[in-house]
């Protein structure tokens, strides 16, 4: 069974610029969450997206923004870049959105904005 | 609100010593408690977790008691390999949410 897989891996931008970055869940899941990963800040949770509607958002600026497909693939964007928006953005993926659920994780998609 | 509290690292243990990594969390009702590891590069991988108080989660000789009369998911390991050097997190979901919420990380380095 395929794991969690996000692309690319690896992006460099530079400030005010936009980016997308996907994630393909594993096949059957149907939720799917976004967290980003600093050295300052740790992991943070982003968004979370079940059957195409955003559930549950954290605490991060308009900026950022989700969405999700009738496949469950989910897609992230970032407009007008900032340097500390470099991270390492990580996709994690459940069957369903049920608190016992485990959620596993994709490789992540490491942003650098110069 | 919910929150982890991790023990600071790094640590740096010689092979086949005894590993503690403290982790304490304060969450509205009856949060599940996880850890994870990250090795270089790479995402995270689910260690163990435990779903209510008293339950302990066990894989890979890594084990951790859900205390709830402490507020702790402290995880141990008898005897660490080289292999064990990696990054863990502590982290808890809380009830009704499918969010987690982590810890800051403690690197584990284990030498020959």
């Amino acid at each position: 069974k395929a794991g969690v897989t996000q692309t690319p891996r690896y992006l460099i931008k530079t400030r005010g610029q936009q980016v997308t970055l996907s994630c393909s869940p594993i096949s059957g899941h149907r939720s799917v969450s976004w967290y980003q990963q600093t050295p300052g800040q740790g992991l943070q949770f982003l968004f979370e997206y079940f059957s195409e509607t955003q559930r549950n958002k954290g605490n991060f600026p308009g900026r950022f923004s989700g969405r999700q497909f009738s496949n469950s693939r989910s897609e992230m964007n970032v407009s007008t870049l900032e340097l500390g928006d470099s991270a390492l953005y990580l996709c994690a993926s459940s069957l369903a959105q049920v608190a016992y659920n485990e959620q596993f994780f994709g490789p992540g998609t490491r942003l650098t904005v110069l | 609100g919910n929150s982890v509290t991790q023990m600071e690292g790094p640590v740096t243990l010689s092979e086949e010593a005894f590993l503690t990594i403290n982790c304490t969390y304060t969450a509205t009702g009856y949060p599940s408690l996880f850890w994870y590891v990250q090795y270089p590069g790479e995402g995270l991988q689910l260690l163990l977790k435990a779903t209510k108080a008293d339950d302990k989660g066990s894989n890979k000789g890594f084990e951790a008691t859900y205390r709830k009369e402490t507020t702790s998911f402290h995880l141990e390991k008898g005897s660490v390999q080289v292999s064990d050097s990696a990054v863990y997190f502590c982290a808890l979901r809380s009830t009704g949410a499918n969010n987690l919420f982590f810890g800051t990380g403690t690197r584990l380095t284990v030498i020959p």
